[in-house]
């Protein structure tokens, strides 16, 4: 399978916890975007990288997520001491050009 | 801020007919607008993309046109079936309008084709 993969699929945590999920791109795309959604809204958009430079972040993410993308292949999205309204679908989704871009399955994250 | 407004509430729609599903936005002039399926516990799968200078792109059984004027873009679904059955969202692309942002999407229109 050549699309977008994440994992885990699903993840359920303790609040306070820290976790990580990994996205793997599209191999030829180097656009990668995060996106948060929960039930009944569409995706938020949370960050952006282009190769391995973070080029913008949401207003909407605070200090205690962070996004990496070495060597511009694979990224991870870091949640630090994580909350109950930090439980949503995290979605990952890469391109090639600006234009349509691909979505992984998913993240299911549940924080109790 | 930009806003974006789908049909909020769920569009029933009877096979064999077509599905119109509209996409308003206010305070923002979009480079280009997308339209992409959810299905339920799946990332959304791309559909089309329109751009600003665009009246009306067509794909199979799909047709999107966009009205910058009026700001919204309406997408249809003709000879609808079942397997139709999804949540649509609309995007359009970031602040800047250059692109390199991210999409910022709709709520979605719950869309249900009953045979």
């Amino acid at each position: 399978d050549t699309g977008v993969s994440q994992n885990p699929r699903h993840k359920i945590t303790k609040r306070g916890q820290n976790v990580t999920f990994r996205c793997d791109p599209i191999s030829e795309h180097n656009r990668l975007y995060w996106y948060r959604q929960t039930l009944g809204q569409g995706p938020e958009f949370l960050t952006y990288f282009q190769n391995e430079a973070q080029l913008e972040k949401s207003r909407l993410l605070s200090d205690r997520f962070s996004a990496e993308r070495p060597k511009g292949s694979f990224s991870t999205l870091e949640i630090q001491r994580t909350e109950q309204g930090d439980s949503a679908m995290y979605l990952c989704a890469s391109s090639h050009t600006v234009s349509e871009q691909f979505f992984g399955p998913g993240t299911r994250l549940t924080v109790l | 801020s930009q806003k974006i407004e789908q049909n909020s509430e769920a569009l029933n729609i009877q096979e064999g007919k077509t599905a119109t599903l509209t996409c308003n936005y206010t305070n923002y002039s979009p480079a280009y607008l997308q339209w992409y399926r959810q299905d339920p516990g799946r990332g959304p799968v791309f559909l089309l993309l329109i751009r600003e200078n665009e009246k009306e792109k067509r794909k199979e059984r799909l047709k999107v046109t966009f009205d910058t004027t009026l700001k919204q873009s309406l997408f249809h679904i003709t000879a609808s079936q079942p397997a139709d059955s999804a949540t649509y969202l609309c995007a359009l692309d970031g602040d800047s309008g250059g692109g390199a942002d991210g999409l910022t999407f709709g709520k979605g229109t719950h869309l249900i084709i009953q045979p």
